[in-house]
């Protein structure tokens, strides 16, 4: 079985400051994670992914993350934050054998002016 | 890159109707695509999966008989609400890969907003 959690519902933050989406996972075997971004009345859209190699991943929108092995982590990051980055981010999950994506329950990132 | 069309993007509708809503690959072959269905409080709930020339896969607890789906063609999966009532109302969300690869991300189309009134 596979899951994720995104452990907060609502993450604030200030214009200019870093962020930090946190998503950890739960899979057996290796795990492909996911970050998508959800405007308002429109769909998700894929920010990053990490399937092997480099736990930096560099994504869509000045956006990265960092996979952590032993925390079983996959943390969305931005080193300064802008008001337009204010939406809802879901992180998933996929098995090494499953092509069925788990999502996370999505944070909703507010930036303040 | 590759593109999702979910249309309509909005229906309203009267209590008793069955609304069609379609989801299309653009620029890419689909032999998989997702259905999902989100909630006011932001979450996703995969409704089914519905594969190229077969059956739907459906979630446990989502009836199989009120969420027609079909996938008749590599491009095209479409999602059938029959009968529709108020609690039918909901975000309805399709996504595809361009391989049934699980390193491969979603993309998804921009969702149909359903009303039964």
């Amino acid at each position: 079985a596979q899951s994720v959690a995104q452990p907060e519902d609502q993450v604030n933050v200030a214009e200019g400051n870093p962020l930090t989406v946190k998503c950890t996972y739960s899979v057996s075997g290796n795990p492909y994670l996911f970050w998508y971004v959800q405007y308002p009345n429109r769909g998700l859209q894929f920010l990053l992914k990490y399937i092997t190699g480099d736990n930096l991943v560099k994504g869509s929108y000045g956006f990265e993350a960092e996979f952590n092995k032993s925390q079983t982590s996959f943390h969305l990051k931005k080193p300064s934050a802008l008001v337009s980055d204010s939406a809802l981010y879901f992180c998933a999950v996929r098995a090494g054998g499953s092509y069925i994506p788990t999502f996370g329950r999505g944070t909703s990132l507010i930036v303040h002016p | 890159g590759a593109v999702v069309s979910q249309h309509p993007s909005r229906v309203i509708c009267k209590s008793g109707t069955s609304v069609k809503i379609e989801c299309r690959s653009l620029d890419f072959q689909a032999t998989t695509m997702f259905w999902y269905r989100q909630f006011p409080k932001k979450s996703l709930m995969l409704m089914a999966t519905s594969n190229e020339g077969s059956k739907a896969t459906y979630e446990q607890g989502v009836e199989k008989d009120k969420f027609l789906i079909n996938h008749a063609s590599l491009t095209l999966s479409t999602l059938t609400v029959t009968s529709a009532h108020p609690e039918d109302s909901s975000f309805y969300i399709c996504s595809a890969s361009l391989r049934a690869d699980a390193n491969q991300p979603q993309h998804f189309g921009d969702g149909t907003r359903l009303s039964i009134l």
